[in-house]
């Protein structure tokens, strides 16, 4: 089981930390990804923490945000640094599977967190 | 990155209906297409994954079909519960990108 928090309203320029709080699985050994929804668009990957400690991110993300984990929580978490307008959406953290061996699908997803990036 | 789109972005259909979405990617992804059921409010549901594959306690009525850029979700008999947005999503590449969606509607 997944369960986003830390969502809210931050101004253009700022921060916010958003956790996923793993159960069932220990997030250390686990692949799971953020992938976001913007008000009216489609589905967006984020970034993806793998179980070797790599992290990747989509160009949108790069240099802004940073995947991390805490394994004493069992928990993931996204710090979002330098929040634009267009950032603003439904963040969810979800669970790899069935890869490709360089993409995968998401077979657990949280039920997410709304991130409202405005002045 | 890889593009994908779907086609139509909304479909009115009765109960009963044998529905059909279609899914391009802008470039050959193989097999590796994904389709997801989303509902306001709820989290994405896996239905199919590696084009035809349905992921565990998906309802035989949903298939999937296709291969390198064109690639169809068809729901044989549509359920009152399958009234939702369907999108599909690319896994060829690490961009892991998604389409728009499709809105099945009540007609």
């Amino acid at each position: 089981q997944l369960v986003e928090s830390g969502g809210g309203l931050v101004q253009p320029g700022g921060s916010l930390r958003l956790s996923c709080a793993v159960s069932g699985v220990t997030v250390s050994r686990s692949y799971i990804s953020w992938v976001r929804q913007a008000p009216g668009k489609g589905l967006e990957w984020v970034s993806v923490f793998n179980a070797d400690g790599t992290t990747y991110y989509a160009d949108s993300a790069q240099g802004r945000f940073t995947v991390s984990i805490d394994t004493s929580k069992n928990t993931l978490y996204l710090q979002m640094n330098s929040l634009r307008l267009e950032d603003t959406a439904i963040y969810y953290c979800a669970r790899e599977a069935h890869g490709s061996g360089l993409g995968s699908t998401f077979d657990i997803w949280g039920q997410g967190a709304m991130v409202t990036v405005s002045s | 990155d890889i593009q994908m789109t779907q086609s139509p972005s909304t479909l009115s259909a009765s109960v009963g209906d044998r529905v059909t979405i279609t899914c391009r990617a802008s470039q050959s992804i193989s097999s590796w297409l994904a389709w997801y059921q989303l509902r306001p409010g709820k989290a994405p549901k896996l239905l199919i994954y590696k084009t035809s594959t349905l992921e565990s306690g998906v309802p035989p009525r949903f298939s999937g079909s296709g291969s390198g850029t064109e690639f169809t979700l068809t729901i044989s008999s549509l359920q009152p519960d399958d009234f939702a947005t369907y999108c599909c999503q690319q896994y060829s590449s690490s961009s892991r990108t998604f389409a728009q969606g499709t809105k099945v509607e009540v007609k």
